[in-house]
């Protein structure tokens, strides 16, 4: 069964604590992707990676991080530095040269 | 800056009826076209896209009109479910990033 898993499916964190969401792909895609989304926003994205060990800032980087160091694996931490970091969080991925991106079901971080 | 434009930010439609969602974009590098579906909880999925060499494009109930002058898409669902409830999202790419520009999408509710 190819897809992308997202863990946990909720997530609770007092603030000031850093929180990583995870993302693997079984679709052997190169590309993978983290979006943010809150009501009413659509979908902002935070990070993505094109490939292994690279990766670059999207829309609302800040108080993010984010590492790629397998094709598999997109793991995102949210910092304390995040000021708003209560949200439903999504990781897509994509293989190279295609336009269609596969979502996984998303985590949703509730920051007390 | 809002790059997709989508409207109405919900809609209402009586079981039977057309359901009618628009998108308006400003980068005319854009060359792909989708829309998602997202029901409450889940990951968006990919539902129907378009390409700007044709104007219209149908899957069963679900269409998309584009017009390329007009840089306006809108997706029609016809003979609308109380099973298509669900937020939708358009979206724009281009063929240099294949990073999508998301609408902030249309919360769609179908009465039965």
């Amino acid at each position: 069964d190819g897809g992308i898993t997202q863990s946990p499916k909720y997530l609770f964190r007092k603030e000031g604590q850093n929180v990583t969401l995870s993302c693997e792909q079984n679709l052997n895609h190169d590309a993978m992707y983290w979006y943010r989304q809150d009501p009413g926003q659509g979908l902002r994205l935070i990070y993505y990676s094109q490939i292994v060990n690279d990766f670059q800032k999207g829309d609302i980087a800040e108080g993010y991080s984010v590492s790629r160091e397998k094709k598999e694996s997109f793991p995102l931490t949210v910092t304390s530095a995040q000021k708003n970091p209560t949200a439903f969080y999504l990781c897509a991925s994509k293989a190279q040269g295609e336009y269609e991106q596969y979502f996984g079901p998303g985590t949703r971080l509730t920051v007390t | 800056q809002q790059q997709v434009k989508q409207s109405p930010q919900s809609l209402i439609v009586q079981k039977g009826g057309i359901s009618i969602i628009n998108c308006a974009y400003e980068n005319t590098a854009f060359d792909y076209f989708p829309w998602y579906q997202q029901f409450p909880g889940k990951g968006p999925a990919l539902l129907i896209a378009i390409r700007p060499d044709v104007s219209e494009k149908k899957e069963g109930r679900f269409t998309i009109s584009f017009n390329k002058s007009a840089k306006q898409f809108s997706l029609h669902i016809m003979d609308s479910q109380p099973g298509d409830s669900a937020t939708y999202f358009c979206a724009a790419s281009e063929g240099g990033s294949y990073i999508p520009t998301f609408g902030r999408g249309t919360s769609l509710i179908v009465h039965p």
